[in-house]
């Protein structure tokens, strides 16, 4: 138990919908990252929240925002939904310092778009 | 652009047998590399990392090498387990742009008793 936790583990919707992730930091940890990976592909980078603000930001779609609430979870939202959105979406943290530190991911969300 | 490649999907090995993964990357600004292990329906599990100025990291019976002339790293397994059996995920690390990883496509390990 890396102590990420995300919700829901699973997620079926149709195209056009809006969903909203969610991701719970370990405890401590101010830095949130989240990555998508689709069928047969790498975890891509999306984007990473350090204590509430936008640090980095990956090839995210407009469709897609995310943001760092004051207890630091984070929400991942992804509106107007294509079935190419289908795809796991794990959120990870670490404390963001300098040095190495690696990031702790959570057990994703599977998303399905029907 | 694929600024870091594992160019096998797949590896399988007998049980006891040396298990080599490979990774090449192309970005000299990379200044960690991560190795993590993903089992199905699960998060990827952090393994084993090296600084750019290392050439070796080990721990128990995982080693990684960094070859930073030839950009390329791997991480033997020795022995293998039948419980090593995971898909294997190489990632670098650019402090500059926020300390975000960089992921291979993954090799995923069989290890056969």
């Amino acid at each position: 138990d890396s102590g990420v936790t995300q919700t829901p583990k699973h997620l079926i919707t149709a195209t056009g919908q809006r969903v909203t992730l969610r991701c719970s930091p370990r405890s401590g940890d101010l830095s949130v990252y989240w990555y998508q990976q689709s069928l047969d592909q790498g975890l891509q980078f999306l984007i990473q929240y350090y204590n509430g603000e936008e640090r980095a930001k990956g090839n995210i779609l407009e469709r897609f925002s995310a943001q760092q609430f004051p207890d630091l979870h984070s929400e991942l939202n992804l509106s107007s939904l294509e079935l190419g959105d289908s795809a796991l979406y794990f959120c990870a943290s670490n404390n963001g310092g300098q040095g190495l530190n690696e990031q702790f991911f959570g057990p994703g969300t599977r998303l399905t778009v029907l | 652009d694929q600024q870091v490649k594992q160019n096998s999907p797949s590896l399988s090995v007998q049980e006891g047998r040396i298990s080599i993964l490979n990774c090449d990357y192309t970005n000299s600004m990379f200044d960690y590399f991560l190795w993590y292990k993903k089992y199905p329906a699960e998060g990827p599990t952090f393994l084993i990392s090296i600084s750019s100025i290392k050439d070796k990291n080990e721990d128990g019976r995982f080693t990684v090498f960094l070859n930073k002339s030839a950009k390329h790293l791997s991480l033997h397994i020795v022995p293998s387990q039948p419980g090593d059996s995971a898909v294997y995920f190489c990632a670098a690390r650019d402090y500059n742009q926020g300390g975000k990883l960089i992921f291979g496509q993954g090799t995923e390990l069989s290890v056969k008793p």
